[in-house]
């Protein structure tokens, strides 16, 4: 079973604009992490987020966490096309060793 | 420094028949992965490797896969008989030190796609 819910599951834009993506997941967590997944490149990782953490930046990468609604988002600011990709959150659960969860993606296309 | 590899790429099986991947982790990377994903769908962990030891295979269906890692370094995932149901990318992936260090980053290969006729 996947933990983490993507919402949307597709997102379109123009270049220039921001996506926000967001990742809901159902049991406790130690960490939060977004990969991107395109054919070019395959699965990378992108940021990851501490249960104790709130807000995070990278380049053009803003992630939130908010544990008390079990939910995550993921800003991409100033977009490009070369972005467009599907993106997933995974978590770690706060079990006796950690397992990573992929949900099923939200898939991004930026037109340029 | 290389990535993970993986080979082959690309596989075209018939149903039934028998097929196996090859995944090298990076060099030095204790904890190594194979995911299932379907298209559409987020990769699905089969099974987690710690050094040559297995962490978690919950779901990996037992009757007829199976993989191993030798000397805590390559893994073979191998399925026999394949099922049309098994057409999907099988992804390797590794990380540094895996279950007991938090948010330990894993680095995936390009992946196996697999077609079963």
């Amino acid at each position: 079973s996947q933990q983490g819910e993507e919402d949307p599951q597709a997102l379109s834009i123009q270049e220039g604009e921001n996506a926000t993506m967001n990742c809901s997941y159902k049991t406790s967590i130690n960490n939060l992490q977004w990969y991107r997944q395109n054919s070019g490149r395959g699965l990378v990782h992108l940021i990851l987020i501490r249960s104790n953490e709130r807000e995070k930046h990278s380049g053009r990468l803003r992630v939130t966490l908010d544990t008390s609604k079990k939910s995550s988002s993921l800003l991409i600011t100033a977009s490009r096309a070369a972005d467009t990709a599907s993106y997933f959150c995974a978590t770690d659960d706060s079990g006796g060793y950690q397992k990573v969860t992929f949900g099923i993606g939200t898939k991004l296309q930026v037109i340029p | 420094e290389a990535g993970v590899a993986q080979s082959p790429r690309y596989k075209i099986i018939e149903k039934r028949q028998s097929v196996a991947f090859w995944c090298n982790p990076i060099s030095g990377h204790a904890t190594l992965y194979w995911y299932q994903q379907i298209l559409g769908q987020g990769p699905k962990l089969l099974i987690q490797f710690q050094n040559n030891g297995v962490v978690d295979d919950s779901q990996l269906p037992k009757d007829r896969f199976s993989a191993e890692r030798l000397k805590g370094v390559d893994s073979t995932l191998k399925i026999q008989p394949a099922k049309l149901e098994d057409s999907a990318v099988y992804l390797c992936a590794s990380s540094l030190d895996g279950p007991r260090r938090e948010g330990d980053t894993q680095y995936f290969g390009p992946g196996t796609r697999l077609t079963v006729l």
